[in-house]
Formats: structure tokens, sequence, C-alpha cells
């Protein structure tokens, strides 16, 4: 069965400090992949997806992920963190043939320390 | 563009009334829409796929008669939790697909509406 992984619950980081948030998936089909982020009570907003390409992909609020597919992984990263996203974090993954379906991993709740 | 709106945001109700929660799609099309429940500090689980104009498909586990879902228009999605029980409170999301791009699973969502049961 598919599944996303998202190795940590938690992170904590300083504010100005980079940030790495881990994603992995089992698929066997090329995965369609998506990272959201979730500030407590709101819905969902996408920062970025990767379908094809570039395998480095640019989001918004400076956000950008890269697509490995040796590692089957979909790590996003920023450079430099402010407070303000300080939220939940979530991978999610489709895949063509997967009834239009995402796979949500178990989220990265990220705290930002000023 | 591709704005999901939900209402209402938040409802409280007793234990054995129904509830209705609405999905809109305000500014595209949406022939597949689909409902989540998030408990608290979890992930999305997914409900259903609600599909315009057909039955909605439900996951395993999901009780279709609890969970009463319509698609009756393009840009409308509804939710109905029969007979609530405490056990149904939780953070209810929606998400949609444009008909009108080629979007590789990407979903649109909706800002959640939080149940209350007493």
């Amino acid at each position: 069965a598919q599944s996303v992984t998202q190795p940590d619950i938690h992170i904590t980081v300083s504010e100005g400090a980079s940030l790495e948030l881990r994603c992995n998936y089992s698929y066997g089909a090329t995965p369609y992949l998506f990272w959201y982020v979730q500030s407590p009570g709101q819905g969902l907003q996408l920062l970025l997806k990767y379908f094809s390409g570039d395998t480095l992909v640019q989001g918004i609020k400076g956000f950008e992920a890269e697509f490995k597919r040796s590692q089957s992984s979909f790590n996003l990263r920023k450079p430099s963190v402010h407070w303000s996203d300080a939220a939940e974090y979530f991978c999610a993954v489709g895949f063509t043939g997967g009834g239009n379906k995402l796979t949500f991993g178990t989220g990265t709740q990220l705290k930002v320390e000023l | 563009g591709a704005v999901v709106s939900q209402h209402p945001s938040r409802v409280i109700c007793k234990s054995g009334t129904s509830v209705k929660i609405e999905c809109r799609s305000l500014d595209f099309q949406a022939t597949t829409m689909f409902w989540y429940r998030q408990f608290p500090k979890q992930s999305l689980m997914l409900m259903a796929t609600s599909n315009e104009g057909s039955k909605a498909t439900y996951e395993q586990g999901v009780e279709k008669d609890k969970f009463l879902i319509n698609h009756a228009s393009l840009t409308l999605s509804t939710l109905t939790v029969t007979s609530a029980h405490p056990e149904d409170s939780s953070f209810y999301i929606c998400s949609a697909r444009d008909l009108m791009k080629n979007s590789y699973n990407e979903q649109f969502f909706g800002p959640g509406t939080r149940l209350t049961v007493l």
C-alpha cells in the first residue's frame, strides 16, 4: 500500500536559521508531490508542488523542495525561517491511476524560537 | 483563483441532531470534491470522494449512512452528519479539483469546519 512518512513530528528552530522538513513516500508509480501548510484552526495552503521536470521546485514564502527519485524523498527547505512560519506542515502524494486521491503524511509541527 | 469556501466555519449541535456542511468552489468548476476529517494534532483522513451527478465513493470504514454526501452541481458539495454524537466532533475539510486544469491530483482546500457535538 502507498504511504507517506514524515519522520519528524516536531521541529524547533531559531528564527533566521535554516529549515529542512523530511518527506518520504512509498509508491510504485511516478508520484505527484505536494507540500501544504496549516495554521491552527485553518485549512491547508499549498506551498509548492512537483509534477515533472526540474526536480528542484520553488514555492511561496521562500520555500523550496527537491524531488529525489532514488531516495523516494521530497524534502522541504527554507534558508531562513521567520517566526510566522510556525505551523503544521503536511507532505502529500498522488499518482496516476490513484483515483485523484492524495495521501497525506502525519505532519510536522514547526516551532520557531525568537 | 481556485478558491474553495466552506460554511459554516464552526457549528455546535446537540447529540442526535443532523448538521450540514457546504463546500463551494468559488471561481472554478469542480467535478470532483473530497471530504476529509482531521482529529486534533493529526493528519487528514479522506472520508469520501464526491463526483458531480453521481454517488460518492466512501473510504473503508466510513459509514455512508452517517455521513451523507451530495454533489448537486459543479460548484457545490454538501456533507451531512446525521444523528451526530460527541465522537463525530472533529474538523472537517473539503477540497476540490479544477475541471479545466490537468492538475495531476492537485486539490484546492477549503478553510475547514469545526463541528462540536454536545
